[in-house]
């Protein structure tokens, strides 16, 4: 299986602030990487696919990057509603595989 | 707008059969891969298996053995049956659509919590 590992696990941060949140592969996923936001009681929302294609609905703030095993989403300027807990996922290869997620709070 | 809902026992004993049923409305059943996948405290999301309507199927090596998931197109839903269950698989389990979003989970059921205990 592929491991994803995110780091960091948490992170504490302000309305405002930029947040960094990287996600490593253990091999190549060629960009097959997306991002979930999941908050409290709630199913995970797909934020970003292949690793910087944000969904229409997502604000602009939120944006994906990386390549090769190696990736991050960044949240340029942390909004309320932005507290939540944010995984990573690999779709490229079964077993499809998630971080261990990243909770921002 | 794909909408799916889980429905099934809240509890089951254990080594016996756990048993959902995801209802999917809101777009064509044939345009989708549907998924099942669990979320515990302790090991995080885990992808289970999907479906194709067509009745093509792949399981997560770590339940295979124990799982099976089914089709049923003129219903409109699919099912998820995870045998021999342990504690270990008490957890949240979602249904979730694959539709073309780079192969990542685009829509999601709410959420069914399913505890395993006598």
């Amino acid at each position: 299986d592929i491991q994803m590992t995110q780091s960091p696990s948490s992170v504490s941060a302000s309305v405002g602030d930029r947040v960094t949140i990287t996600c490593r592969a253990s091999q190549d996923v060629t960009g097959w990487i997306a991002w979930f936001q999941q908050k409290p009681g709630e199913a995970p929302k797909l934020l970003i696919y292949a690793a910087s294609t944000l969904l229409s609905a997502v604000p602009s703030r939120f944006s994906g990057s990386g390549s090769g095993t190696d990736y991050t989403l960044t949240i340029s300027s942390l909004q309320p509603e932005d507290f939540a807990t944010y995984y990573c996922q690999q779709a490229h290869t079964f077993p499809y595989t998630f971080g261990q997620g990243t909770k921002v709070e | 707008q794909v909408q799916l809902q889980e429905s099934g026992p809240g509890v089951v004993k254990p080594s016996e059969t756990l048993s959902l049923i995801c209802s999917v409305s809101g777009v064509s059943f044939t345009s989708y891969y549907w998924n099942w996948i669990r979320q515990t405290p302790g090991k995080g999301l885990e992808w289970i298996g999907y479906i194709h309507h067509s009745g093509t199927s792949d399981y997560n090596p770590s339940l295979k053995g124990r799982v099976t998931i089914s089709v049923d197109p003129p219903r409109n839903q699919f099912s998820l049956k995870l045998s021999s269950v342990t504690a270990a698989d008490t957890a949240v389990y979602y249904c979730a659509s694959v539709g073309g979003f780079g192969g990542s989970f685009d829509s999601w059921g709410q959420g069914a919590l399913v505890t395993v205990s006598s």
